[in-house]
Order: C-alpha cells, then sequence, then structure tokens
C-alpha cells in the first residue's frame, strides 16, 4: 500500500534562508509523488509533481524537489525563503484509480 | 489554470437539518471529483470518488447514506451532509480531474468550512 510520511510538522526558517521539507514514501509500485501547498481556509495549490523521467522536477514559486529511489524521498526545497512562502505544505502519493493519499503536513512559518 | 469553485465558502447550520456543497469545475469537464474532509491542524481525508452519470464510490468508515454525493455533470458535484451533527463541523474539499489518467493532477476548489451548532 502507498503512503507518505512528512517529518516534521512545524519548520521555521529565517526570510532568505534554505527551506526543506521532508517527505519518504511507501510504495509496492513506482510512485507517482505530489507537493501540494494550503494557505489558510483556501484549499490546495498544486507546487510541484513526480510521475516519470527527471528525477529533479521544477515547480511554481521557485520550489524543487528531488525523487530519490534509494532514499524513498521526495524532499521539497527552496534555496531562499519569502515572507509569502509562509503556509501548510502537503506530501501526497497516488494510490490506485487516482487517489491522493496525503501526508500529514508540514507547516512553514517565515520569520523576518 | 484549470479553475475549481465550491459554494457556500462557509456554512452554519442546526444540528438535524441537511447541508449541500457544490463543486464546480469553470473551465474544463471534470470525468472524476473527490471530495474530502479535514479536520483543524489535521492532512485531507478522502471521502469518495465521484465518476459524472454513476454511483460514488466511498472510502471505508465514510457513511454514504450521511454523506450524499451527486455527480451529474460534467462541471457539478455536490455533497449532501445529511442530518447534521456538531461532530461533523468540518472543512471539505473536492478537486477535479479532467481526464482518467491516475498520474493527472487534480484541482482543488477553496474549500467549505461547515459548522453544526
Amino acid at each position: 500500500a502507498q503512503s507518505v510520511t512528512q517529518l516534521g510538522s512545524h519548520v521555521s526558517v529565517s526570510e532568505g534562508a534554505l527551506v526543506l521539507l521532508r517527505c519518504n514514501y511507501s510504495s509496492s509500485v513506482p510512485p507517482y509523488l505530489f507537493w501540494y501547498v494550503q494557505y489558510p481556509n483556501q484549499g490546495l495549490q498544486l507546487l510541484l509533481k513526480y510521475t516519470t523521467g527527471a528525477t529533479l522536477v521544477k515547480g511554481i514559486n521557485g520550489f524543487e524537489a528531488e525523487f530519490k529511489k534509494s532514499e524513498t524521498s521526495f524532499h521539497l526545497t527552496k534555496p531562499s525563503a519569502h515572507m509569502s512562502d509562509a503556509a501548510e505544505y502537503f506530501c501526497a502519493v497516488v494510490r490506485a484509480t487516482n487517489k491522493l493519499i496525503f501526508g500529514t503536513g508540514t507547516l512553514l512559518a517565515v520569520q523576518p | 489554470g484549470a479553475v475549481v469553485s465550491q459554494h457556500p465558502s462557509w456554512v452554519i447550520c442546526k444540528s438535524g437539518t441537511s447541508v449541500k456543497i457544490e463543486c464546480r469545475s469553470l473551465d474544463f469537464q471534470a470525468t472524476t471529483m473527490f471530495w474530502y474532509r479535514q479536520f483543524p491542524k489535521q492532512s485531507l481525508m478522502l471521502m469518495a470518488t465521484s465518476n459524472e452519470g454513476s454511483k460514488a464510490t466511498y472510502e471505508q468508515g465514510v457513511e454514504k447514506d450521511k454523506f450524499l454525493i451527486n455527480h451529474a455533470s460534467l462541471t457539478l458535484s455536490t455533497l449532501t451532509v445529511t442530518s447534521a451533527h456538531p461532530e461533523d463541523s468540518s472543512f471539505y474539499i473536492c478537486s477535479a480531474t479532467d481526464s482518467g489518467v491516475f498520474t493527472d493532477t487534480q484541482y482543488f476548489g477553496p474549500g467549505t468550512r461547515l459548522t453544526v451548532l
């Protein structure tokens, strides 16, 4: 069965610092992985996704993630945090028949 | 990009009443729509999957008679919470895809906050 684990429910960084949000997956088949961002009282917005091909995936707002099969990881990074990046981030894996299984989320705080 | 809307954005109702939430794909035809609920400070939990013109498929533990889903057209799905109780208070979010490809992106609505008094 597919699942994802997000390490760290809260991450705090200074503005301009590197953002690293961790996601590890478990899947019996080649995984299809997603990162979504949720701003307060809003739905989810897709940041990026990995299906096949290049393992380094670039997304919107300067975010990128690297699929590492050997480490079963799909960590999200951004070189320089901006105040507007403060939000909750969800890693997800596709289960059979197009169903997304979400991690528990990581709340990113950006300090001035 | 693809836009999904939800209506209402928030609703307060009395215990025992029914509430209908609409999910619309505005600029694409959604072959499949999903309904999630999200409790405060928690992740999204899939409730059901609906395909246009067919019965919804509910996840284990979700009462289909309590959470009625109708996907009458390729742009509209509705979730009706019947005989709502305070424990049904939650943030309900829908999403939609425009193809049957399981790697395809789900586009999420802005969510509906339901409060049952």
